[in-house]
């Protein structure tokens, strides 16, 4: 079993919707969650992240964690055709050393 | 300022041919990364250096060398390409910001590798 699980979809979704993209995971020690932006033919950036539960608000994006069912959750309100991309979460038990990703979930926004 | 920079932006191999991949940040960082990404199974680590003249093996070192140059490069070799290694390598380098938790990781654009 992976330490971290991602459905790869793809999801598709038009235009103004709201997405939710979620990871789950089996490493307890884990208390560091990102979550990576990826176009095509690029390589990732970080959109955001979170330390321990709650959640994060960044704009039109929501990251929130849930330690207790080792869940965390992306929401994209008003989704754009720009947002179309492969999202990748990210985790880590402390905040300098190497991560473990997701499978990434490619989303595409149809105008 | 151009980030993390890797050459070459795609190459075929042969099996059992060599080759390195270049990787260069010039941002300072300590800390560099290879990846490689493929279908379904997302991001591995190869190998990373937590600063200069160390070196540590990640989740799938088997068939590849890294050499940390300087502060700035970061290269990774195959000795004996494998069909199995066909690939796209991203190279990564990473910092905590002031006033961050979190050490970021920024990622070049990748090398697409393919062995035949």
């Amino acid at each position: 079993q992976k330490e971290v699980e991602q459905d790869p979809g793809p999801l598709s979704v038009p235009e103004g919707a709201i997405v939710s993209l979620n990871c789950t995971y089996s490493n307890s020690a884990f208390q560091y969650f990102m979550w990576y932006r990826q176009y095509s033919r690029k390589g990732p950036e970080l959109l955001m992240y979170t330390y321990s539960s709650g959640n994060k608000e960044d704009g039109r994006f929501t990251a929130q964690v849930d330690k207790s069912s080792k869940y965390i959750s992306l929401f994209i309100r008003d989704s754009q055709p720009s947002d179309s991309a492969t999202y990748l979460c990210a985790m880590s038990a402390f905040g300098n050393e190497k991560l473990t990703f997701g499978t990434g979930t490619r989303l595409t926004i149809i105008p | 300022n151009a980030g993390v920079t890797q050459t070459p932006k795609f190459q075929v191999l042969k099996t059992g041919q060599s080759m390195t991949l270049q990787c260069a940040q010039d941002m300072n960082h300590n800390s560099m990364y290879w990846y490689r990404q493929d279908p379904g199974m997302g991001l591995r680590l190869i190998y990373y250096s937590a600063s200069e003249g160390t070196t540590d093996k990640g989740e799938v070192p088997n068939g590849y060398n890294v050499s940390r140059l300087n502060k700035r490069e970061f290269s990774l070799r195959l000795e004996s390409a494998a069909p199995s290694q066909t690939s796209v390598y991203f190279c990564a380098s990473s910092e905590v910001a002031v006033g961050a938790i979190l050490e970021t990781q920024y990622f070049g654009p990748g090398t697409r590798l393919l062995v035949l």
